[in-house]
């Protein structure tokens, strides 16, 4: 069974200060994605990795795909109130199976 | 564009009621699924059509029936549920390429099911 680990599973933190997330597996995937998800809506595609050691930045969120396509990253820089939400990633297997991570729940605090 | 729509936005139904969540996606996606989410979990994969046919079926009680009347529309008929079965129903959709292709995967806003 395919597994995809998040750490951590919470955090809070004061606006202004850096985190990284991480997504960890044993397994290797196509492509990974991170999502991000509010309460009672859908998720939200922020990236997709696809080559192995790729990193990719969206203003201040940092992604980068592990070299052996195992785990992924997401660092945020100066983390904003509107940054608060549910961080999801999701390792795609095969054509159809997107395996999701266990989800970090990121709060920011003004 | 990279919409997807979901309509209602909200359902309550009793044990004994019918009734449909639907879905749409004008992406030209020809692969759309059925996702369950819990409070503070991940999404559940329940369905998948690729081209119009059920591809997946991840061993959904038979009270849940999807539907995919074209390439556009996804519907999931609901009969008989359980309270257990309330929970935020997702639809998403994505183009079925091979390889190491992207394979992005958009979700609509869900429906929010309350079982009573």
């Amino acid at each position: 069974t395919q597994l995809l680990e998040q750490s951590p599973q919470f955090l809070s933190i004061q606006e202004g200060e850096n985190l990284t997330v991480y997504c960890n597996s044993s397994s290797v995937f196509s492509s990974l994605q991170w999502y991000r998800q509010e309460p009672g809506e859908g998720p939200v595609l922020l990236v997709t990795v696809v080559t192995g050691g790729e990193v990719k930045k969206l203003k201040r969120l940092t992604f980068q795909f592990g070299d052996a396509r195992k785990d992924s990253s997401l660092h945020i820089t100066a983390a904003q109130p509107g940054d608060t939400g549910l961080y999801l990633c999701a390792g795609v297997s095969g054509t159809y199976k997107y395996i999701f991570g266990t989800g970090t729940r990121l709060k920011v605090l003004a | 564009d990279t919409e997807v729509t979901q309509t209602p936005k909200h359902l309550v139904m009793g044990m004994t009621n019918k009734k449909s969540l639907k879905c749409e996606q004008h992406m030209g996606h020809r692969a759309m699924y059925w996702y369950k989410q819990k409070a503070k979990k991940p999404p559940e994969l329940m369905f998948v059509y690729s081209y119009e046919k059920l591809s997946i079926n991840e061993s959904v009680p038979s009270r849940f029936s999807p539907e995919c009347p074209n390439s556009s529309l996804l519907n999931l008929h609901l009969h008989a549920l359980q309270p257990e079965d309330s929970a935020l129903y997702l639809c998403a959709s994505s183009q079925p390429t091979s390889g190491r292709a992207k394979r992005e995967q958009y979700f609509g806003p869900g429906t929010r099911l309350t079982v009573t």
